[in-house]
């Protein structure tokens, strides 16, 4: 069974410009949830989609913006980028909602310049 | 709001040692806990699932235990390996449905 894909794995972008990763899931998995991770912060919860519907969301501002389409992979959108937007992002998906194992794709290593 | 600290931020150890790193969680209503590894650069390899009401998790050398009422987690690595190498993250799902990591262990195991 084919693992979770992120695409694309490496990104640069300037501040200002917009960008959209995309998240492909395990096969029948529904849940789809995106992270940040920083030197800095750490991981951090961006959002999580379950059946097209954001269910969460982490503490991000409005920039930051996702949606899931009917065969549940993902798209993240982040508009206006800054400095520090610099980071790699990892999707995760899990069988239904997120209280069951997730599993993590390799990342998007995003560079903003 | 949960806090998930985990300690050492860094260890060394020898080859065949076993070792044993800690996750501490503020808030116990939690769903789960979750143990990953990362290799530099890569993602997120889960290495085992705590739901709220088990006790621990076993897979090959790695024993995982869970003390919800103490806000404690411990990942038991046996005999271990230069292949071992790795940061090590724990993660709670709270019971308000967010997944909140710790800053994570980096181990090193020197052959």
């Amino acid at each position: 069974k084919a693992g979770v894909t992120q695409t694309p794995r490496y990104l640069i972008k300037t501040r200002g410009q917009q960008v959209t990763l995309s998240c492909s899931p395990i096969s029948g998995h529904r849940s789809v949830s995106w992270y940040q991770q920083t030197p800095g912060q750490g991981l951090q919860f961006l959002f999580e989609y379950f059946s097209e519907t954001q269910r969460n969301k982490g503490n991000f501002p409005g920039r930051f913006s996702g949606r899931q389409f009917s065969n549940s992979r993902s798209e993240m959108n982040v508009s206006t980028l800054e400095l520090g937007d610099s980071a790699l992002y990892l999707c995760a998906s899990s069988l239904l909602q997120s209280s069951y194992e997730q599993y993590f794709g390799p990342g998007t290593r995003l560079t903003v310049t | 709001k949960q806090e998930v600290t985990q300690i050492p931020a860094a260890l060394s150890v020898p080859e065949g040692e076993n070792l044993v790193l800690n996750c501490s969680f503020t808030d116990s209503a939690i769903y789960n806990l979750q143990w990953f590894r990362q290799d530099p650069g890569k993602g997120l390899t889960s290495l085992l699932l705590i739901q709220s009401s088990q006790r621990e998790q076993t897979s090959g050398r790695l024993n995982a235990s869970l003390d919800k009422s103490s806000g404690r987690s411990t990942l038991y690595i046996a005999a271990s390996q230069p292949g071992d190498s790795a940061t090590y993250l724990c993660a709670v799902k709270t019971s308000y449905d967010k997944v909140i990591f710790g800053p994570g262990t980096s181990l090193s195991v020197i052959p």
